[in-house]
């Protein structure tokens, strides 16, 4: 199956700074990508995706890129504030097959 | 529209006790599936179900059973309740056929003693 790797687990950067967590799939048939924010004692929720039809996606402060070849793709938050401290999960499947496997988890500190 | 609802929100359990976790969905999505959180691990499917009377296994499917036998309904039954099954359970759901990401309940947080 597929495995799904995360790093860094945890992040901590000044309020305004740049934050980046890269991620790793094995399986290459995977070809959809979205990244889900967590705040502590709530529910996971998307916060953008992308397809392998595409190499690169942005919305507003956020923006993800993928490597198929690589078999990597990373989530860019620019700008941080104390509102993105969260837990951050990243996820494969195949599209429309549902089955998401997620990474770890990275854990964003912005230091105010 | 209430989403995804998961009851109960806590619930202790002691070693060899038996239990199902509900998740109830009114957005009409086919897909619907139990994952479980652990610190350091991510999010871990136990099992799926794609429509009524349809489920299979995900990753660590041992020691819980599903059924589905309708479309809004998706318990979790666990058999008999281990400190290994401590954790926080998340149903989620998708409508198949569209992009976008999983709907997930609010969880519920399992301990056994």
């Amino acid at each position: 199956g597929e495995n799904v790797e995360q790093h860094p687990s945890t992040l901590s950067v000044q309020e305004g700074d740049s934050a980046v967590i890269k991620c790793t799939y094995s399986d290459s048939a995977s070809n959809y990508f979205p990244w889900y924010k967590q705040e502590l004692g709530k529910r996971p929720q998307l916060i953008i995706d992308i397809r392998s039809n595409v190499g690169e996606k942005k919305d507003q402060r956020i923006a993800v890129t993928l490597n198929k070849t690589a078999k990597h793709f990373s989530l860019h938050i620019t700008e941080t504030q104390p509102e993105d401290s969260a837990v951050y999960f990243c996820a494969a499947s195949i599209l429309n097959d549902y089955k998401l496997s997620f990474g770890a988890g990275t854990t964003v500190t912005v230091r105010a | 529209n209430a989403g995804v609802t998961q009851t109960p929100k806590f619930q202790v359990l002691k070693t060899g006790q038996s239990m199902t976790l509900q998740c109830a969905q009114d957005m009409n999505h086919e897909y619907m599936s139990w994952y479980r959180q652990d610190p350091g691990m991510g999010l871990r499917l136990i099992h799926y179900s794609v429509g009524a009377g349809i489920t299979d296994q995900g990753e660590v499917p041992n020691g819980y059973n599903v059924s589905r036998s309708t479309t809004e309904d998706f318990p979790l039954r666990l058999l008999s309740a281990a400190p290994s099954q401590t954790s926080v359970y998340f149903c989620a759901t998708h409508r198949t056929g569209q992009g976008g990401g999983y709907t997930f309940g609010s969880g519920t947080r399992l301990t056994v003693v």
